[in-house]
């Protein structure tokens, strides 16, 4: 079946430092890929998403590239803030509209 | 965007209970579905809310232990029945909105259920 494989948190980084979540997956067909976040007492949200390979999702200075030779889709930020502090959630749809979830994984930034 | 109330937002239940959650979106929405999220582990799908018809479960989700009733395209209810501490869990709601046809999914705050 599909899933999901993330890089296990927590990830403590200080301000200004590069990050990189590893994300790759398992899935029959061409799936949708997606980066949800999760900030401290708040719902998940999407972060940015790519729907076919070689695509790039961006949004709030993160980035993911859709990997279709290496089945990856990791998430990167250049230069990191105590904002983006949360919970990253890597996720997959093979078209039946509801998502298939990574473990998540918990960044941790300090000032 | 949609805006999802969930209710409660945490709950204490004894052994042997029934909880019933509720979901509002603040306008129409296609698909909604029921997510759990154990301690320290992903979304789990559990089942997807059809509209006027028997929800649609996933793997190992039983519609006797988790009945989700959808009367209309705004609302739903997922029951945790006859719980057990294996229940305790965050229960989520989730929704894809009509029309918008990005493939996002919006999700509520959660109802985090701890069973005693």
């Amino acid at each position: 079946g599909d899933s999901v494989t993330q890089m296990e948190g927590p990830v403590t980084l200080s301000e200004e430092a590069f990050l990189t979540i590893n994300c790759t997956y398992t899935a029959t067909g061409y799936p949708s890929l997606f980066w949800y976040v999760q900030y401290p007492g708040e719902g998940l949200q999407l972060l940015l998403k790519a729907t076919k390979a070689d695509d790039k999702g961006s949004n709030k200075g993160f980035e993911a590239t859709y990997r279709k030779e290496t089945t990856s889709f990791h998430l990167e930020k250049g230069s990191v803030q105590v904002s983006d502090s949360a919970v990253y959630f890597c996720a997959l749809d093979t078209g039946r509209r509801a998502l298939t979830f990574g473990s998540g994984t918990r960044l941790q930034v300090q000032p | 965007s949609a805006v999802i109330s969930q209710k409660p937002s945490r709950d204490i239940c004894q052994r042997g209970t029934s909880l019933t959650i509720q979901c509002q979106v603040d306008s129409q929405v296609t698909m909604m579905f029921w997510y759990r999220q154990q301690p320290g582990q992903s979304l789990t799908l559990i089942a997807t809310a059809n509209q006027g018809s028997e929800a649609t479960y996933e793997s190992g989700f039983v519609i006797d232990k988790f009945p989700i009733s959808r009367p209309n395209l705004t609302f739903s209810t997922l029951t945790v029945s006859n719980m057990s501490p294996e229940d305790s869990s965050i229960y989520l709601c989730s929704v894809e909105k009509a029309g918008l046809g990005t493939g996002e999914l919006f999700f509520g705050e959660g109802s985090r259920l701890t069973v005693l």
